[in-house]
């Protein structure tokens, strides 16, 4: 699979714009971008998805670069419940009726009230 | 809450006992998928069944034993684990091999051996 880069931890202010970056240098041409993140005591939760155009949803926005290497998850208005440890994952079939997600390290993003 | 639930969400056993965790999805999802994450650690893929056949082990010891017995069932069944087992097992279930669908994820069963 294909891996990510992502900074270990962020911050933000409440009610600020947050920006968290991910490298995927390596993507090839049928992988998506996935974004899931993890809250304390929780099992991880899809945030939002693309394949090369910007995505936006009630959650989140993602900004994927025009050559597909990177890519930048925004939160609109960080709140304290958006603290959590947030992945990028790129997948692609395994041609066995499902997909894999790896998980790499993630960002952990702290929201200060 | 979440779309895939599992049970129980706590679970302490010895090493000599034999258990069995549970995982249930009514979204008509033909993949689910068994996940081990440990203190502080990323979740890691165990198990993929995919229309209620395993297609991926992921080099898991034979002392955990998955079982699908239908399309909307998962099952792990543990026996003589070791303390090192100790850790939140996740379930997940999604449309199939169509990477465009996301997974949906219980919240998990934090396992416990004595």
């Amino acid at each position: 699979d294909a891996k990510t880069t992502q900074p270990n931890s962020m911050e933000s202010n409440e009610e600020e714009p947050v920006h968290l970056p991910c490298n995927h240098s390596t993507i090839s041409g049928t992988d998506y971008i996935h974004w899931y993140r993890q809250l304390p005591s929780q099992g991880p939760e899809y945030v939002i998805h693309g394949l090369t155009s910007n995505v936006n949803n009630r959650m989140a926005s993602l900004a994927i670069a025009e050559d597909r290497k990177s890519s930048t998850l925004i939160l609109h208005r960080a709140t304290l419940r958006d603290a959590a440890v947030y992945y990028c994952i790129l997948t692609s079939p395994s041609g066995a009726g499902s997909y894999q997600l790896t998980f790499g390290k993630g960002t952990k993003l702290s929201v200060i009230p | 809450d979440t779309e895939v639930t599992q049970t129980p969400k706590h679970l302490v056993m010895g090493m000599t006992n034999k258990k069995s965790l549970k995982c249930e999805q009514h979204m008509g999802h033909r993949a689910m998928y068994w996940y081990k994450q440990k203190a502080k650690k990323p979740p890691e893929l165990m198990f993929v069944y995919s229309y209620e056949k395993l297609s991926i082990n992921e080099s898991v010891p034979s002392r955990f034993s998955p079982e699908c017995p239908n399309s909307s069932l998962l099952n792990l069944h543990l026996h003589a684990l070791q303390p090192e087992d100790s850790a939140l097992y996740l379930c997940a279930s999604s449309q199939g091999e169509n990477s465009n669908q996301p997974q949906h994820f219980g919240d998990g069963t934090r396992l416990s051996i004595l």
